[in-house]
């Protein structure tokens, strides 16, 4: 079955207390690329990825690491975690070569609680 | 910068009538444009996209939209609400050569019996 999953589902943390958020996709997608739901604000996009080894900031990339070191995963780090990083985590992946009209497939979300 | 507005974040409608959630956004290309619908406590789906072809555009379950180029709309309408349609729905836009997608706040809908 084709699709994304996230690691772990839940997490509760501490502040400052390093953490990673695991992403996955099956799809053998290039496109991969983390978001955060807040209320009221819908999706922001933190970080994207075009392909292996190629990895650049959206529109909300404070506080957050990434890396792509392998085509399937795409990893998002949370160095030194504070309470306004309290949020629901989506991934995402999509193809690369259709100019933008792709379809972008989400993960089930990771709800990150940051004490 | 793109944007993207859904006006009412909540929308009650009763069983079997018309659902209409509302879109605008700002681009001064047309963009394509995405519809997604998340169910508690799930990820996002996708109910539908608009990419240049037919401005109206048919998706699951029933859902379709219309692309206006001189309102700047993409609303989503379904003829009839089901139980199971509520849900929140998210409008999102993308400049062509673009990855990001910029989404909207979200409308929630509700349907009552």
């Amino acid at each position: 079955e084709a699709q994304v999953t996230q690691n772990p589902r839940y997490l509760i943390t501490v502040t400052g207390k390093k953490l990673t958020v695991t992403c996955s996709q099956n799809m053998n997608h290039e496109y991969m690329s983390w978001y955060r739901q807040d209320p009221g604000l819908g999706l922001r996009q933190i970080y994207y990825s075009m392909n292996v080894e190629v990895t650049d900031k959206g529109d909300v990339p404070e506080g957050y690491k990434v890396s792509r070191k392998e085509k399937r995963n795409f990893p998002l780090i949370l160095e030194s975690p504070s309470p306004n990083q309290t949020s629901l985590y989506f991934c995402a992946s999509s193809l690369a070569g259709g100019g933008g009209r792709e379809t972008q497939y989400f993960g089930p979300g990771t709800r990150l609680l940051v004490l | 910068a793109q944007s993207v507005t859904q006006l009412g974040s909540h929308v009650s409608v009763s069983e079997g009538a018309l659902v209409l959630l509302r879109c605008n956004y700002s681009s001064s290309v047309p963009p394509y444009l995405f519809w997604y619908v998340q169910y508690p406590n799930q990820g996002l789906q996708l109910l539908l996209k608009y990419t240049s072809a037919a401005t109206l555009v048919k998706g699951i379950n029933g859902f379709e939209a219309e692309f206006k180029k001189s309102e700047t709309s993409f609303h989503l309408t379904k003829p009839s609400a089901h139980m199971s349609d509520a849900a929140e729905y998210f409008c999102a836009v993308r400049d062509t050569g673009r990855r990001a997608l910029t989404f909207g706040s979200g409308t929630r809908l509700q349907v009552q019996p």
